[in-house]
């Protein structure tokens, strides 16, 4: 069965300071990869997401992950944060070729402070 | 277009009561998904509709859950009757097969407080 790990329940950053959350993931072949954020009080929103082709994916709000399949990780990064990155992150990775059936599997989630 | 609607966004309920959630998808999509939290858990996957179909339960907790779709529209999600260990924050999300496999677009979840 797959499974994604994020190590880091809370980070901590300083505002402009560079960030990377870390995921691992568990799957028998090439997965599909996806960070999701969740501000307060609203609902999942995509960041980004792998399926193939170019390992460094670009996402919205200057976020980017590099998927590394040897080492089974795919971590996001950005260079500087900004107070309104303040959130929780989550990983998921999805099934291939399951149909119309589009499963995801979400990692423990990791929340972000981001101080002044 | 509007996003993903769920209702209502809080309910505290006792032991032993029914709950209701509500979700409406985009206009449109033929996918709805639920998906649940628990307080210091994964987000996970419940069931998937397509249309008023329901594709895959696999992720329902027991029967005390019970999910429908009349009419392929909006979703209702019963628990009935509620255990404490139902608490958590329920995810809706649906999506049209042509925007390719996840184009999820998420619900802004309930929050379900059993006491």
């Amino acid at each position: 069965a797959q499974s994604v790990t994020q190590p880091d329940i809370h980070i901590t950053v300083s505002e402009g300071a560079s960030l990377e959350l870390r995921c691992n993931y568990s799957y028998g072949a090439t997965p599909y990869l996806f960070w999701y954020v969740q501000s307060p009080g609203q609902g999942l929103q995509l960041l980004l997401k792998y399926f193939s082709g170019d390992t460094l994916v670009q996402g919205i709000k200057g976020f980017e992950a590099e998927f590394k399949r040897s080492q089974s990780s795919f971590n996001l990064r950005k260079p500087s944060v900004h107070w309104s990155d303040a959130a929780e992150y989550f990983c998921a990775v999805g099934e291939i070729g399951g149909g119309s059936n589009y499963k995801l599997t979400f990692g423990k989630g990791t929340l972000l402070t981001v101080n002044p | 277009e509007a996003g993903v609607t769920q209702f209502p966004s809080h309910s505290v309920i006792e032991k032993g009561q029914t709950v209701t959630l509500r979700c409406d998808p985009i206009s449109g999509h033929d996918n709805l998904y639920w998906y649940r939290r628990v307080m210091g858990k994964e987000i996970k996957f419940l069931l998937h509709f397509v249309k008023e179909s329901k594709q895959d339960e696999s992720g329902m907790p027991n029967n005390r859950f019970l999910a429908e779709r009349t009419g392929g529209t909006y979703s209702t999600l019963k628990v009935q009757p509620a255990e404490l260990e139902d608490s958590g924050v329920y995810f809706c999300a649906s999506s049209q097969d042509r925007d390719g496999p996840y184009g999820y677009t998420f619900g802004s979840g309930t929050r379900l407080t059993v006491v």
